[in-house]
């Protein structure tokens, strides 16, 4: 298994700002995940972080308003920018890859916009 | 059309209940199936895989029937520690990359 840590847990954030959220794994994986799970509702895929690259986003996303990062095999940053009431939701970070056999889930930045 | 449609529930089912959830998929050519579960406020933890013939997990089994694009899963006798959501989950990609989530079906299970 892989244990992932994000970092902040939560926050609640005056809209018009930006909130960078931090992932990190314990080992090396191959693949890393962005996804959002809004109030009620299931995951969407926001993007895959590609190490080395940009990341390469689903339909509907876009890199002005969801910036990723992903320096080496370990770690990844989302920023949520310009935030408007309507980010409110939670975002998770996924990781595979690295000989595991499934796709584990980081426990999830849960944030407010006001 | 969701690419994954389930029935959202609640399932209110007494301890010891045998009970099913269904979920269709729209896309013939995917090619991983999975059940995940989540329970309130944490992350999604697979449950379990869905083969092509059915597998079984003690008191969980799954389903697959490609012609239907149709995935069920089967509690039986069911435990208070169950109560979660119940995530239908396919990968039109193969592997366990780029999966795509169904809205879940929540499961309460009552003394």
């Amino acid at each position: 298994s892989a244990v992932i840590s994000q970092k902040p847990s939560r926050d609640i954030c005056q809209r018009g700002t930006s909130l960078t959220i931090q992932c990190q794994v314990d080992s090396q994986v191959t693949m890393m995940f962005w996804y959002r799970q809004q109030p009620g509702q299931s995951l969407t895929l926001i993007a895959t972080a590609n190490q080395g690259s940009e990341a390469t986003y689903e339909s509907g996303f876009v890199i002005d308003k969801f910036p990723i990062s992903r320096p080496n095999l370990t770690f990844s940053t989302l920023t949520v920018s310009n935030m408007s009431p309507e980010d409110s939701s939670i975002y998770l970070c996924s990781v595979v890859g690295g000989g595991l056999t499934e796709q584990f889930f980081g426990p999830g930045t849960r944030l407010t916009v006001l | 059309r969701k690419e994954v449609e389930q029935d959202p529930g609640p399932f209110n089912v007494p301890e010891g209940a045998t009970v099913a959830f269904n979920c269709t998929y729209s896309n013939s050519a995917s090619q991983s199936f999975f059940w995940y579960r989540q329970d309130c406020r944490k992350e999604p933890k697979l449950l379990m895989s869905v083969y092509s013939s059915g597998n079984e997990d003690g008191r969980f089994t799954a389903q697959l029937n490609r012609a239907s694009q149709y995935i069920s899963l089967l509690i039986r006798d069911s435990k208070l520690s169950d109560s979660a959501t119940y995530l239908c989950v396919v990968n039109n990609a193969g592997g366990y990359n780029k999966l795509i989530f169904g809205a879940g079906t929540r499961l309460a299970v009552h003394p």
